[in-house]
């Protein structure tokens, strides 16, 4: 099985940088995956990550180490767009083909 | 040009009746899966199909019945609806193991 933590709840002043830290305890890892949900909306991708190190796209960061068993989102610059729901989502081996594992998801607040 | 759609976005029903919900992609994928997010927001695997055969099937009660009649739809059938049926119910599609895309949710009420 999977556990799969991230915090609840993050506030921020617009403008800043906010990292969401998710750690994962896995009997198989294939990869880890980051989305954006906001209310009333579908999951959107935004990241993924299979080996160690950073992976950058624009204003978000996605960070993995497979012996930690942890992975961190950063996001620089808020804006108040981004305001919603960032879920950690686990990709098993093998016979689980493509099924992902969700963590409970980190509601981040930007504020102005 | 959705990649992802769903019918109906809502569904209002009474306890005991029987509802289906559509799915479609017009991605090329070849896998389509069943999430259930619930009150929560807690995002669950249900079911999940790869070139019309059913490859995940988590602990889900056998009153949900999943049908692929081809790669781009799968559709969710759901007998005897229960009040803890109430929930958002999400398509997503990928191309194998690769990335999963969302489609707009089905938000279920069962009165």
């Amino acid at each position: 099985g999977q556990n799969i933590d991230q915090p609840t709840e993050m506030t921020a002043t617009e403008g800043a940088i906010v990292q969401i830290n998710c750690t994962y305890q896995t009997s198989g890892f294939n990869g880890l995956f980051w989305y954006q949900q906001h209310a009333g909306e579908a999951p959107t991708f935004l990241s993924y990550n299979v080996l160690d190190g950073l992976e950058e796209k624009g204003r978000f960061s996605s960070f993995l180490s497979r012996s930690k068993g942890y992975s961190y989102l950063l996001l620089k610059e808020l804006q108040m767009k981004d305001s919603a729901s960032y879920l950690c989502a686990v990709r098993g081996l093998g016979g689980s083909w493509g099924k992902l594992q969700f963590g409970a998801g980190t509601q981040v607040v930007v504020t102005p | 040009d959705t990649a992802v759609s769903q019918t109906p976005k809502y569904l209002v029903t009474q306890m005991g009746n029987d509802k289906s919900i559509k799915c479609e992609q017009n991605l090329g994928h070849d896998t389509m899966y069943w999430y259930k997010q619930d009150s929560k927001k807690f995002l669950k695997i249900m079911f999940s199909y790869n070139n019309k055969e059913l490859i995940i099937n988590e602990t889900v009660p056998n009153r949900f019945s999943p049908k692929s009649p081809d790669k781009a739809h799968l559709n969710l059938h759901i007998n005897s609806l229960e009040l803890g049926d109430s929930a958002v119910y999400f398509c997503a599609s990928s191309r194998g193991k690769d990335t999963q895309y969302f489609g707009p949710g089905t938000r279920l009420t069962v009165l």
